[in-house]
Formats: C-alpha cells, structure tokens, sequence
C-alpha cells in the first residue's frame, strides 16, 4: 500500500516561513491535498489539488509536489496556524485513499 | 449551506457491533461519494471506506484493517450514509467522521467538509 512520510513536528517562529513535508513514491504523479487540524476540531482543507486555495483560506497558505515530496508552506506565519497538518492522495491502485502521519505546528 | 452530522457512537463491547449514521443537508447528497474517517485519541487520521453514488454503482472501498468487518451503505432517498461496524476491536476505538468526496469518477480527490465526529468506544 502507498505510504505518506510527514515529520512529526515542525517548528517555527512569528512571521517565518514554516514548510511542511509529505513524502511518498513518485508523489509528484499524483494530487496532494492538505488538511489543517487544532485541537478538538474537526479537519479544515487548506490546499487541494496540490497548490490550490479553497476560499477562505488565506494566501499565506500554499502547496508545491514534484518528485518524491509535497510541500505544505505557511507564509508569514501565525499563533494561530498553531495546528496538525495532513497531507493526503488517493492511491489509484488500490482505490484507498491515503493520509500521511500528521505534523504538529509549533509557533514558538 | 453544507452539513454532516454523525450520530450512533457510544460504548461497545469487543466483538459487538453499532450502526452509525451520517445525516447529509446543503448538497446534493445523490450525486457525491461519501468516505469515512477516523481518528484515535493522539492519533493521526485514518481512512475507513469510501462509497460512490448511484451513477458509479455505489462502489465501496475499505481500509485493510477494517475489510470484512465494516460495511458502508446509503439511503439517497433520507440523504444518509451509513456505517455499520461488526466484529469490533479495541483498536477501533476512535472518533469517526463522516466527510463529502469531491474529484472525478475515478475516485481520486479529496474530501471538502467534515461531520463533527462521533466517538466509538470499544471495551469490556
């Protein structure tokens, strides 16, 4: 089964750039979408099909995916993007789809 | 506007089974695929299933540790999905959420609103 590699914590400080990970087999074949998740919350989509914004979400949030790695970018980053991030594909050969691990933000 | 609301979670033995529901409003359920969604306390999300709509045969899909056991179903007509959970486990144990598919007919996509979630326990 296809398999997502996201680090376990990322840390940043105010008005830095924080750059998220997914690592996955030739990901840059497939659609990457990305998750946002606070504490006792439901997930919220922040990007879809790799670099797209759902409206509402600011433009300081955006995706790259080519080769073996997805990025998740925060621009300018706040206390509030403060959250679990998840990056997600759908894995054609076995019509599953896949979340990677998570990565907990950490605005410092 | 979108809805998902999950109910039928609660306390279970191992080894028994619960029915959960997922009832749909804003959109038009009969044309979207549905997935469920769970997530352990302290852990990461994890896929359960997926079913189609009806122009898409209402296929299903499972995850590895929840195939045999699980079965994914819908009433297009009380805009609901259904997820009917035997044989649990332990490590079942989780928030399960209910989400809205959005992509092409071949299933690759991804899923744009959540359910509030509703919490399985399983234990003796």
């Amino acid at each position: 089964s296809y398999v997502l590699t996201q680090p376990p914590s990322v840390s940043v400080a105010p008005g830095k750039t924080a750059r998220i990970t997914c690592g996955g087999n030739n990901i840059g074949s497939k659609s990457v979408h990305w998750y946002q998740q606070k504490p006792g919350q439901a997930p919220v989509l922040v990007i879809y099909y790799d670099s797209d914004r759902p409206s509402g979400i600011p433009e300081r949030f955006s995706g790259s995916n080519s080769g073996n790695t997805a990025t998740l970018t925060i621009s300018r980053v706040e206390a509030g993007d403060e959250a679990d991030y998840y990056c997600q594909v759908w894995d054609s050969s076995s019509d599953h789809q896949v979340f990677g691990g998570g990565t907990k933000l950490t605005v410092l | 506007e979108v809805q998902l609301v999950e109910s039928g979670g609660g306390l279970v033995q191992p080894g028994g089974s619960l029915k959960l529901s997922c009832a749909a409003s804003g959109f038009t359920f009969s044309g979207s695929a549905m997935h469920w969604v769970r997530q352990a306390s302290g852990k990461g999300l994890e896929w359960v299933g997926r079913i189609r709509s009806k122009a898409n045969s209402y296929a299903t899909a499972y995850a590895a540790s929840v195939k045999g056991r699980f079965t994914i179903s819908r009433d297009d007509s009380k805009n609901t999905a259904y997820l009917q959970m035997n044989s649990l486990k332990t490590e079942d144990t989780a928030v399960y959420y209910c989400t809205r598919h959005v992509g092409d007919a071949s299933g690759d996509g991804f899923v744009d609103y959540w359910g509030q979630g509703t919490l399985v326990t399983v234990s003796s």
